[in-house]
């Protein structure tokens, strides 16, 4: 089974802190993505990676930006978080190709 | 432009009732679909597919849906609805990226 795991599953910081998510995949997938959830607003893609170093912006980057130096993570930093950034953080991979997304658990970041 | 549509949000249905949720999709040459499903917390977990072959696919827990090309749809059905069922339920379609429908909260009563 593909297995995605995330740092946290329950965050909490400060306006205008700097933050981390990570993202580690144990498949050795070369696709992985970022994205938030919103009440009513469904999966908004941040940005993916197609291979290492590699990085596209999706629909909504603004205030975000992303690393992946391996294969099997993929970090999204919020460069100074705030408070319309608290959300539902879900990372996914999938293998090349138009197949299924695998995600994580989501890490639920609140800022105040 | 690629774009998956979930015409409801809510669904409340009594226990043992049938249900469906409907999804259309942006027509297009190839079509990749999937229906994922999210409890309170969780990620999301795939449900189902549709890649090629059989217009008819199913889940292990006793959903199932159908690719309608004519219609552009890939609705999901459940005969007999558990409580268990409460759940989000997204439509996705494959391409460069994936897209996501907004989702559809069905709320099983009991």
């Amino acid at each position: 089974d593909v297995k995605v795991t995330q740092s946290s599953r329950y965050l909490v910081k400060r306006t205008g802190e700097k933050v981390f998510l990570e993202c580690v995949q144990d498949m050795d997938h070369e696709n992985m993505f970022w994205y938030r959830q919103d009440p009513g607003l469904g999966l908004r893609l941040i940005y993916f990676s197609y291979d290492v170093k590699m990085k596209e912006k999706g629909d909504i980057p603004e205030g975000y930006s992303v690393s992946r130096e391996k294969k099997e993570r993929f970090s999204l930093i919020l460069e100074s978080a705030s408070t319309n950034q608290t959300s539902m953080y879900l990372c996914a991979t999938r293998t090349g190709g138009r197949y299924e997304q695998y995600f994580g658990p989501g890490t639920r970041l609140t800022v105040t | 432009a690629q774009s998956v549509t979930q015409l409801d949000s809510q669904v409340p249905v009594f226990e043992e009732a049938p249900v469906e949720l409907r999804c259309n999709y942006s027509s297009s040459v190839s079509v990749y679909l999937f229906w994922y499903v999210q409890y309170p917390n969780q990620g999301l977990q795939l449900l189902l597919k549709y890649l090629s072959g059989s217009t008819l696919v199913e889940s292990i827990n006793g959903f199932e849906a159908e690719f309608n090309k004519s219609q552009t749809s890939f609705h999901l059905r459940k005969p007999s609805v558990h409580i268990s069922d409460t759940a989000e339920y997204f439509c996705a379609r494959a391409g460069n990226q994936f897209y996501f429908g907004t989702g559809t909260s069905l709320t099983v009563i009991p």
